[in-house]
């Protein structure tokens, strides 16, 4: 079945620690997105990646590294410059490149710190 | 003022019941708009797009107002699996202008 993984579905970081955050996709879409949400709040976007090897900051990507080297990969790196990491952490993608098409969701990655 | 409003309930029926929920959005430009679904610490999951004509799936209706911006989702014949957050979402053009509301919550009750 194609879908979106994501992993682990659990992640504890140490302070000043860095964690990354796998999502890969079989699904052949091109964009790829990662997601903060917060209890009671909508989605926030952290990074964007529209095309391998390119990827664009979102609205809230400070503390937070990506990569896009294949298609089907968009890891997430929590750096320990992000002061409130705690969240729910969700990895979408959707096929198009700018025709607002629904995008589909991996199983997200909830991140404590210890 | 949020790009994308619904009032975040709990909304509490009974099963058998029919419930709305509206949500507003300040860009007119938008372009796609979507309703998803998201179970308790889960991921959303798309329920329906919402098409100017309106569109129906089974016991729900999409209904879309541009001229008033808002958008609105109609439940009939609520069931138990129906208790979720109702998430409305709009795109004012590519993927990452994709706005996520806040969600409603829904309790449906035997």
């Amino acid at each position: 079945d194609g879908g979106i993984t994501q992993s682990p579905k659990y992640l504890f970081r140490k302070e000043g620690q860095n964690v990354t955050l796998s999502c890969e996709q079989n699904l052949n879409h091109d964009a790829m997105y990662w997601y903060r949400q917060d209890p009671g709040q909508g989605l926030r976007l952290i990074y964007y990646s529209q095309i391998v090897n390119d990827f664009q900051k979102g609205d809230i990507a400070e503390g937070y590294s990506v990569s896009r080297e294949k298609k089907e990969s968009f890891p997430l790196t929590v750096t320990s410059a992000q002061k409130n990491p705690t969240a729910f952490y969700l990895c979408a993608s959707s096929p198009d490149r700018g025709r607002g098409q629904p995008q589909h969701f991996g199983d997200g990655t909830r991140l404590s710190i210890l | 003022r949020k790009e994308v409003e619904q009032d975040p309930g709990p909304f509490n029926v009974p099963e058998g019941a029919t419930v709305a929920f509206n949500c507003t959005y300040s860009n007119s430009a938008s372009q796609s708009f979507f309703w998803y679904r998201q179970d308790c610490r889960k991921e959303p999951k798309l329920l329906m797009s919402v098409y100017s004509s309106g569109n129906e799936d089974g016991r729900f209706t999409a209904q879309l107002n541009r001229a008033s911006q808002y958008i609105s989702l109609l439940i009939r014949d609520s069931k138990l699996s129906d208790s979720a957050t109702y998430l409305c979402v709009v795109n004012h053009g590519g993927g990452f202008k994709t706005i996520f509301g806040a969600g409603t919550r829904l309790f449906v009750k035997a």
